[in-house]
């Protein structure tokens, strides 16, 4: 099936600092959600985006789809020490048409 | 409460032995998933079931076996083929709608005594 690449795989930030994570594909995406796993937890569902030039925001939080529909951001605005955790968006292919990326783990050094 | 749980949340497994990992939900949902997270890493398919009596192999089916008998159980047995169990399994279900959310349970972490 199709595979969404995410990146960085890893990022350190200072807190307050800003954070981005990247999803992206070579094929055009029906929908991509993001989700949330703080450590030692399990995924949690963020949002999900399905239009073209989406962009949602939660508190600090904003989330866009790209035009073409290949890529999504998740970005962090001046993160705090409970945005830390791992990042997954889904999409592209999977049993239900829809797979995990790998993730972007996040770290906030105080 | 609506939500799905996993039981045990630690087990250990002897050498050539098979354990089982429960996964139950109550938020009336066709689907249900088995994934695999190892240490830094991203989530692995093993095995999903999109209506009861029926599952798919996922991408790393090999050296587990699923049932689903109800639609709110779908248990996970990690067999003495799986010579690398050590991981945490996590269970979640969704709605059979197309590309709607997966709801998690808590996890279970497998180790290998």
């Amino acid at each position: 099936g199709q595979q969404v690449m995410q990146i960085p795989q890893y990022q350190h930030v200072q807190e307050g600092e800003d954070f981005t994570t990247y999803c992206n594909s070579s094929t055009t995406l029906s929908n991509i959600q993001w989700y949330k796993q703080r450590p030692g937890g399990h995924p949690v569902f963020l949002i999900q985006l399905v239009k073209s030039g989406e962009v949602k925001k939660q508190k600090r939080l904003t989330f866009q789809f790209g035009e073409a529909k290949k890529n999504s951001s998740l970005h962090i605005t001046a993160t705090q020490t409970t945005d830390v955790g791992t990042y997954f968006c889904r999409s592209g292919g999977g049993a239900d048409g829809l797979t995990f990326g790998k993730g972007t783990h996040l770290i906030i050094q105080p | 409460d609506g939500g799905i749980t996993q039981s045990p949340k630690y087990l250990f497994r002897k050498e050539g032995q098979n354990v089982t990992l429960s996964c139950e939900q109550n938020l009336n949902h066709d689907a249900m998933y088995w994934y695999r997270q190892d240490p830094g890493q991203g989530l692995r398919l093993i095995y999903y079931s999109q209506i009861v009596n029926d599952f798919q192999k996922g991408d790393i089916a090999e050296g587990y076996s699923v049932s689903r008998e109800k639609k709110e159980s779908f248990p996970l047995t990690v067999t003495s083929a799986q010579k690398n169990p050590t991981a945490f399994y996590l269970c979640a279900s969704q709605d059979q709608a197309l590309y709607q959310p997966q709801h998690f349970g808590d996890g279970t972490r497998l180790s290998i005594l």
